[in-house]
């Protein structure tokens, strides 16, 4: 199975902050990379597909990037319901998750 | 409003035998991969089974945890999609979520289910 690792596993940050959380594929999904955010007690939540493209209501603070076997989730200016652990999600062959980045205040 | 429903999560002895439910709405069914995927307490995302749309054939694929014990299939006539857990181990215990994928039986997750806890315990 393709490992997906994701950097750092937690990361500190204020309201207004620029967020970049990286993910990183043990071989290439080409653009076969998806982006989910979880807020604690509740289920998941798509924001991004094939790496770059916004799931329908995601806000365009949110931005994905990468190809290959490096990518990018970028949040421009951190809000205040923004904190949530966040997960990249490869689907080029049998589908596997990032561990997850903890954003915390 | 895309909505996607679990049940059938419970407390099930280890070796036994569960059988999860996804009933669906607001979208066409038939048009879409479904996917279940789980979340054991207090850790990350493991993706379980697959099955692409009938008009795709309906090919389902599973995590190696679960190959051989595990089943998914859908009915395409209600929308619903299920998960056949078979000789359960403790380690099988976590929420778990049905989800939709964006289109194309591409895998990737664009909408879950609020999820159904399985624990598995003597």
């Amino acid at each position: 199975d393709i490992q997906m690792t994701q950097s750092p596993s937690t990361l500190s940050a204020s309201v207004g902050d620029r967020v970049t959380i990286s993910c990183r594929a043990s071989q290439s999904v080409d653009k076969w990379l998806a982006w989910h955010q979880q807020k604690p007690g509740q289920a998941p939540k798509g924001l991004i597909y094939t790496a770059s493209n916004l799931q329908t209501g995601v806000p365009l603070r949110f931005s994905g990037s990468g190809s290959g076997t490096d990518f990018t989730l970028t949040i421009s200016s951190l809000q205040p319901e923004d904190f949530a652990t966040y997960y990249c999600q490869q689907y080029s062959g049998n589908s596997t998750f990032g561990q997850g980045t903890k954003v915390e205040i | 409003e895309v909505q996607l429903v679990e049940s059938g999560g419970g407390l099930v002895q280890p070796g036994r035998s569960l059988r999860l439910s996804c009933r669906t709405s607001g979208f066409r069914f038939g048009d879409y991969a479904m996917s279940w995927v789980r979340q054991a307490p207090g850790k990350g995302l493991e993706y379980v089974a697959f099955v692409k749309s009938k008009n795709s054939g309906g090919t389902t694929e599973y995590t190696t945890s679960v190959r051989g014990r595990f089943s998914v299939s859908r009915d395409d006539s209600n929308s619903i999609v299920y998960l056949q857990m078979n000789s359960l181990k403790t380690e099988d215990t976590a929420v778990y979520y049905c989800c939709r994928d964006n289109g194309g039986n591409s895998r990737a997750v664009e909408f879950w289910g609020q999820g159904t806890l399985v624990t598995v315990s003597s």
